[in-house]
């Protein structure tokens, strides 16, 4: 069995400071994991995905991932926040046996001018 | 990478009656799947629909609610049937592009509104 947690519901930050949203995951087998992000009124947006290859992976916008096994978690950041991140973030699981994956409840980033 | 459309893009409608939703993708892909996104919540999945075969229904979903064709690799539908006002949600299709890509692409979602 999967599953994902996203630990924060609303996320705000200033203009220009760092973001940070955390995930975390449980799987049976060695996940992919995944980050969308979804503007209001959009469809979703592949940001970057981690296959078991570098755990430091980059998506695009500026943002990263780290993959860290020992700490079930695959946390999302960027080092400066601009006001077109404001946005809807999710964290996804697939436990690479099956092609379902998992949705977390995803995270609201606030920017603030 | 896949470009996918969906028809209509938004729509209001009234009980006990139904809709169907059409997803188109750019290339022939193998995997599509059927989202659920209710109102502030996160995505569900309905069904995954790969073509030549009946469709397969996650818990809480059944054919006759949800019924959904998949005619060729590019190509398929999702009718909300007998709807009611919990049937208003974004109905998202998605793709995954290739054996073991695992990543899948997201169409532009369908607004449903039910009176």
């Amino acid at each position: 069995a999967q599953s994902v947690t996203q630990l924060d519901s609303h996320v705000s930050v200033s203009e220009g400071t760092p973001v940070l949203l955390r995930c975390n995951y449980s799987s049976s087998y060695s996940p992919s994991l995944f980050w969308y992000v979804q503007h209001p009124n959009k469809g979703l947006q592949l940001l970057l995905k981690y296959t078991s290859a570098a755990t430091l992976v980059k998506g695009i916008n500026g943002f990263e991932a780290e993959f860290k096994k020992s700490e079930t978690s695959f946390h999302l950041t960027k080092p400066s926040a601009h006001m077109s991140d404001a946005a809807e973030y999710f964290c996804v699981v697939s436990d690479g046996g099956y092609q379902k994956v998992t949705f977390g409840t995803g995270t609201k980033l606030q920017v603030i001018p | 990478s896949a470009v996918i459309s969906q028809k209509p893009s938004r729509d209001i409608c009234q009980r006990g009656t139904s809709l169907t939703i059409q997803c188109q993708v750019d290339s022939q892909v193998t995997m599509m799947f059927w989202y659920r996104q209710q109102p502030g919540q996160s995505l569900t999945l309905i069904a995954t629909a790969n073509q030549g075969s009946e469709a397969t229904y996650e818990s809480g979903f059944v054919i006759d609610k949800f019924p959904i064709s998949r005619p060729n690799l590019t190509f398929s539908t999702l009718t909300v049937s007998n709807m009611s006002p919990e049937d208003s949600s974004i109905y998202l299709c998605s793709v995954e592009t290739g054996v073991g890509q695992e990543t899948q692409y997201f169409g532009p979602g369908t607004r449903l509104l039910v009176l």
